[in-house]
C-alpha cells in the first residue's frame, strides 16, 4: 500500500530538547516537503527536499533543520524546541514538485512546553 | 512569490444544495491548482485538480474552473451531504523555485441537515 508515514503521531515535550520526527515513503517519490498547520493559518511549508541531499527552505524554516540522505527518508529536527513550534505537522510527497498532487502522512501533533 | 486567498472561511449549506469555495492566486507562473479535503483529525487529502491548460473539470458531484486571465479557481460541490463536511483547502503551484505548493487558509463547509 502506498503510503507515507511519520512517528512520532503525538509529542510532548520540553523547550529546548532535541527532537526529531521521521517521515518515510514507500512510492520512490522524489520530491518530499514538511508543512505546519495552525489554526487560522492553514498549510505552511517548512523544507522540501527535490532529491537525495537537495534541501530547500520553505516559508517558515527558522528552528528547524532537514536531511536526505536516502530517497525514502526526511526526517525533521528540532534542535532547540520552542514553545512557538507546537503545532501540527505533516510530511508529504510526490513525483515532482510541480503538477503532481502530494500525499500527506497521517500527521504529528507536537507540544512544546 | 506566491500569495494564495481563500474564501469564505466557513460555509454552511444546506444538505442537497450547493456549495462553492473561491481561491484567487498572485504568480502568474502557476500552473497546477489542487484542491484538498481534511476530515477533522485527518490528514488533507485531494480531491480534484487543475492544470493551466484547462478551463473546468468535472469528477461526479466535484467541479473545479479556473479562470487564468482573472487569476482565480473554484471548488463547485453539488447535491451536498453529511460527508462533505470538512476543511477544504485550494493550493497553486508554480512549478519551480523556492514556492513550491502554496494553500490557502481553508473554507470550513459545514453541511447542515
Amino acid at each position: 500500500e502506498a503510503q507515507v508515514t511519520q512517528n512520532p503521531r503525538y509529542l510532548i515535550t520540553v523547550t529546548g530538547k532535541k527532537l526529531t520526527v521521521t517521515c518515510s515513503q514507500n512510492m520512490n517519490h522524489e520530491y518530499m516537503s514538511w508543512y505546519r498547520q495552525d489554526p487560522g493559518l492553514g498549510l505552511r511549508q517548512i523544507y522540501y527536499s527535490m532529491n537525495v541531499e537537495v534541501t530547500d527552505k520553505g516559508d517558515v524554516p527558522e528552528g528547524y533543520k532537514v536531511s536526505r540522505k536516502e530517497k525514502r527518508n526526511f526526517p525533521l529536527i528540532l534542535e532547540s524546541p520552542s514553545p512557538n513550534q507546537t503545532s501540527l505537522y505533516f510530511c508529504a510527497s510526490s513525483f515532482g514538485q510541480g503538477m503532481t498532487p502530494q500525499h500527506f502522512g497521517d500527521g504529528t501533533r507536537l507540544s512544546i512546553l | 512569490g506566491e500569495n494564495v486567498e481563500q474564501h469564505p472561511s466557513t460555509l454552511s449549506v444546506q444538505e442537497g444544495d450547493s456549495a462553492v469555495i473561491k481561491c484567487t492566486y498572485s504568480d502568474s507562473a502557476s500552473n497546477y491548482f489542487p484542491w484538498y479535503k481534511q476530515e477533522l483529525g485527518k490528514r488533507p487529502q485531494l480531491i480534484i485538480d487543475i492544470r493551466s491548460n484547462v478551463g473546468e473539470k468535472k469528477d461526479q458531484r466535484i467541479a473545479v474552473t479556473l479562470n487564468k486571465t482573472a487569476k482565480h479557481f473554484s471548488l463547485h460541490i453539488t447535491e451536498t451531504q453529511p460527508e462533505d463536511s470538512a476543511v477544504y483547502f485550494c493550493a497553486a503551484d508554480s512549478g519551480g523555485g523556492a514556492d513550491g505548493l502554496t494553500f490557502g487558509k481553508g473554507t470550513h463547509l459545514i453541511i447542515q441537515p
